[in-house]
């Protein structure tokens, strides 16, 4: 990707359990923030964390930020089918505001 | 919230014909907008920046003679495929960003998926 990978590419779970997601970057950012997609659709944001926080939390969302290892971490807690969906990372890089969108992770909620 | 739409929703055209997307904040004025594309399954790709009355800059690898890009007002980008090919068919988003305070929020419109026969 322009920006970074995510992993796992593809994740797939039962109801009711907790869904990780990772996001690893390249260069110095702004903010990171994560966006849901469902198929076909537009984006829909989840949750910004700026460079100096480390977490955030949002409803069954919970964002980490690590800058030292340019990583992020997107957990969904007590997950439902309705969370089925692609989740991508996306950062603003420093010094600008373009918006970087990394690889996605597609979620797969079994009921 | 702020809102950003696009226009249209989809589009079907001829493989040799032009295409032009509308992308509108509709209730905040925008400098800079970005186009980005998405083929299926995969992520958003920044296509270009779209700087409100002058040229767009592009990212490496995207022809700016076949997509260009028109930003001439503050509420207004658009992006014209130019000459669509089938491998041109994909799902083009645009997100314009609002200043708040010391940081930018981006928002992005529902996207355009456009078929090119």
């Amino acid at each position: 990707s322009q920006q970074g990978e995510e992993d796992p590419q593809a994740l797939s779970i039962q109801e009711g359990e907790n869904a990780t997601m990772n996001c690893s970057y390249k260069t110095s950012i702004n903010n990171l923030q994560w966006y849901r997609q469902n198929s076909g659709r537009g984006l829909v944001h989840l949750i910004l964390i700026r460079s100096n926080e480390r977490e955030k939390h949002s409803g069954r969302l919970r964002v980490t930020l690590d800058t030292s290892k340019k990583s992020s971490s997107l957990l969904i807690t007590a997950s439902r089918a309705a969370d089925t969906a692609s989740y991508f990372c996306a950062t603003v890089l420093t010094g600008g505001f373009k918006t970087i969108f990394g690889a996605g992770t597609r979620l797969f909620v079994k009921a | 919230g702020a809102v950003v739409s696009q226009h249209p929703s989809w589009v079907i055209c001829k493989s040799g014909t032009s295409v032009k997307i509308e992308c509108r904040s509709l209730d905040f004025q925008a400098t800079t907008m970005f186009w980005y594309r998405q083929f299926p399954k995969q992520s958003l790709m920044l296509m270009a920046t779209s700087n409100e009355g002058s040229k767009a800059t592009y990212e490496q690898g995207v022809e700016k003679d076949k997509f260009l890009i028109n930003h001439a007002s503050l509420t207004l980008s658009t992006l014209t495929v130019t000459s669509a090919h089938p491998e041109d068919s994909s799902f083009y988003i645009c997100s314009a960003n609002l200043r708040q305070a010391l940081n930018y929020e981006q928002y992005f419109g529902p996207g355009t998926r456009l078929t090119v026969t």
